[in-house]
């Protein structure tokens, strides 16, 4: 159980362009979900904490209008780098928790984004 | 105060040897200790986890010591087999559902 997935697994795309993420629990609702940053053999930086039906909230630093983070539901999450560049290119990684007496997060798979 | 101090940065064990990661802190509101291994190219994956009222948690050849007075707490692999090779991170959280903070993460590579 605790499975989360992350679609897609990776993604290129042109500087400007905007590129979404997906995020899923599949095999239990996620009242919180987190969205981290990972560089190469760096630790992951959280961006931000989303509940779902509620807006966002980010990190110092992390611009919320370029990584927009919308949790429509209990199983789904995104995260839409927008006029992406180059440096945006990054390891990202989602997490959820299914809340209530629940310490645990679980991480899906990841998602590789090359902006070129 | 929100920092969790991992080490070492690298670690190399021979197979069948002990591997030892240790982790403090600071924030002393911290009640959630979980550990997780991460593989190249993959999302950390949650190994062991302990609260601050035991002083030990074993699961199979991971153990978590946890030592509340001294704000440190370490994973130890026993047994280490090369499969173990990957990168473990050390987090601590406050409460439910809450925002995880991050050690740097330590490099293990088990040889032959």
């Amino acid at each position: 159980g605790a499975v989360v997935s992350q679609h897609p697994s990776w993604v290129i795309c042109k500087s400007g362009t905007s590129v979404k993420i997906e995020c899923r629990s599949l095999d239990f609702q996620a009242t919180t979900m987190f969205w981290y940053r990972q560089f190469p053999k760096q630790s992951l930086m959280l961006m931000a904490t989303s509940n779902e039906g509620s807006k966002a909230t980010y990190e110092q630093g992390v611009e919320k209008d370029k990584f927009l983070i919308n949790h429509a539901s209990l199983t789904l999450s995104t995260l839409t780098v927008t006029s992406a560049h180059p440096e945006d290119s990054s390891f990202y990684i989602c997490s959820a928790s299914s809340g209530g007496e629940s310490y645990e997060q679980y991480f899906g798979p990841g998602t590789r984004l090359t902006v070129t | 105060q929100q920092q969790v101090k991992q080490s070492p940065q690298s670690l190399i064990v021979q197979k069948g040897g002990i591997s030892i990661i240790n982790c403090a802190y600071e924030n002393t509101a911290f009640d959630y200790f979980p550990w997780y291994q991460q593989f190249p190219g993959k999302g950390p994956a949650l190994l062991i986890a302990i609260r601050p009222d035991v002083s030990e948690k074993k699961e199979g050849r991971f153990t978590i010591s946890f030592n509340k007075s001294a704000k440190q707490f370490s994973l130890h692999i026993m047994d280490s087999q090369p499969g173990d090779s990957a990168t473990y991170f050390c987090a601590a959280s406050r409460r439910t559902a809450s925002k995880l903070t991050f050690g740097t993460g330590t490099r293990l590579q088990v040889t032959l």
